[in-house]
């Protein structure tokens, strides 16, 4: 069975552009979140989508968005980026919301 | 704020020594308590976790300790191994299972 699969795996941009990331989850798993990961602050939580409606949203601007697709694969959108939003950026898909899948992340820095 | 305080951020420890991971939670809504390790360049794995409702949980070398009254738990390798050098992350979640709450990480490296 194939994992959690994210693209792109690196990314630069710079100030004031937008940036679109893509989660591909494991067959069957209906829930994608999506985590921001930087040294210090560990993971912090995005959002989550179950069946394409976002059901929880963490604390984060509202440059960060996000959608599901019927197939379940997610996509996440950044505009306006900032030096700060340079970060590890993970997707998780689960199944019965208990155990997280984590893909291998999307690097993306922001020059 | 932060919502599970993890500690240390780093330990090193020789090779069959056991290191301990600490971690606290306020939320008494949380029931679900998960550890995920992280090698460089790869997303978190779960490596073990545990309910409330028991005081320890042992899956092969690690072993996780719950003090419910406490509000704390922690992550014990035994036998470490250079193999276990990674990025050790506690969380918790509420039944809804929807958000989970990370820990900042600890980088534990072990010596040969």
């Amino acid at each position: 069975k194939a994992g959690v699969t994210q693209t792109p795996r690196y990314l630069i941009k710079t100030r004031g552009q937008q940036v679109t990331l893509s989660c591909s989850p494991i067959s069957g798993h209906r829930s994608v979140s999506w985590y921001q990961q930087t040294p210090g602050q560990g993971l912090q939580f995005l959002f989550e989508y179950f069946s394409e409606t976002q059901r929880n949203k963490g604390n984060f601007p509202g440059r960060f968005s996000g959608r599901q697709f019927s197939n379940s694969r997610s996509e996440m959108n950044v505009s306006t980026l900032e030096l700060g939003d340079s970060a590890l950026y993970l997707c998780a898909s689960s199944w019965r919301g208990v155990e997280l899948f984590f893909g291998e992340g999307s690097r993306l820095t922001v020059l | 704020q932060q919502q599970v305080k993890q500690s240390p951020q780093s330990l090193i420890v020789q090779k069959g020594g056991i290191p301990i991971i600490n971690c606290a939670y306020e939320n008494t809504a949380f029931d679900y308590f998960p550890w995920y390790q992280q090698f460089p360049g790869k997303g978190p794995a779960l490596l073990i976790a545990i309910r409330p409702d028991v005081s320890e949980k042992k899956e092969g070398r690690f072993t996780i300790s719950f003090n419910k009254s406490a509000k704390q738990f922690s992550l014990h390798i035994m036998d470490s191994q250079p193999g276990d050098s990674a990025t050790y992350f506690c969380a918790a979640t509420t039944n809804t299972g929807n958000q989970f709450y990370f820990g900042t990480g600890t980088s534990l490296t072990v010596i040969p």
